[in-house]
């Protein structure tokens, strides 16, 4: 089946520091959503992007649609200790069509 | 206020034991789903319903069952035959037309 591949798998950075992550995949899509997960909890949508080549800020991230339409990045910039938590990329190419999810970046903040 | 619920939070059974996990929604969505996340995994979807009365086998149902009588609930019951229950289980929802799926706070499942 489809796959998405996330990296890095985890990042350790410093309060203050901006923030890249990136999703591909072998295989077109024309959606991609960024989820957040705090610890314990269930993932959050940040932000849904619709159109190659698409750019869209939701706060301090932005999320681009790659031109491609096989991959998609999402920043963080100035990043503060709340934005700890694993990201997830998404997209539908399930087996039957349904949602399929990448393996998460997990982002540590150090104060 | 408008969500997805979850309920409980944390389930403890022991093996051998069926359970049942709970998820109510009053967005008034159609679609509802079932994952399963284990540590430092994706989520994995185990059951889906488009509609009322009707659900689809996901990627991982074996040891699973779900019904869906009513458009706001959508119960998983992980039965004795799954061989390792022991994760987290996350519901989601989905308004017909929408990519946007909306997810539960989450239970985890520990079986002893």
């Amino acid at each position: 089946g489809q796959q998405l591949n996330q990296s890095p798998q985890s990042m350790f950075i410093q309060e203050g520091e901006d923030v890249s992550m990136n999703c591909t995949s072998s295989s077109i899509f024309n959606t991609w959503l960024w989820y957040k997960q705090d610890p314990g909890e269930g993932p959050v949508l940040l932000i849904a992007l619709y159109k190659a080549g698409e750019l869209t800020s939701n706060g301090r991230l932005t999320a681009q649609f790659g031109i491609t339409r096989k991959d998609s990045f999402l920043n963080i910039s100035a990043s503060i200790p709340s934005d700890v938590g694993i990201y997830f990329c998404s997209n539908y190419g399930g087996s039957q069509g349904n949602l399929i999810f990448g393996k998460g970046t997990k982002l540590s903040v150090k104060p | 206020d408008g969500g997805i619920t979850q309920s409980p939070k944390y389930l403890f059974r022991k093996e051998g034991q069926n359970v049942t996990l709970s998820c109510e929604q009053n967005l008034n969505h159609d679609a509802m789903y079932w994952y399963r996340q284990d540590p430092g995994q994706g989520l994995r979807l185990i059951y889906y319903s488009q509609i009322v009365n009707d659900f689809q086998k996901g990627d991982i149902a074996e040891g699973y069952s779900v019904s869906r009588e009513k458009k706001e609930s959508f119960p998983l019951t992980v039965t004795s035959a799954q061989k390792n229950p022991t994760a987290f289980y996350l519901c989601a929802s989905r308004i017909t037309g929408s990519n946007e799926q909306f997810f539960g706070p989450g239970t985890r499942l520990t079986v002893l």
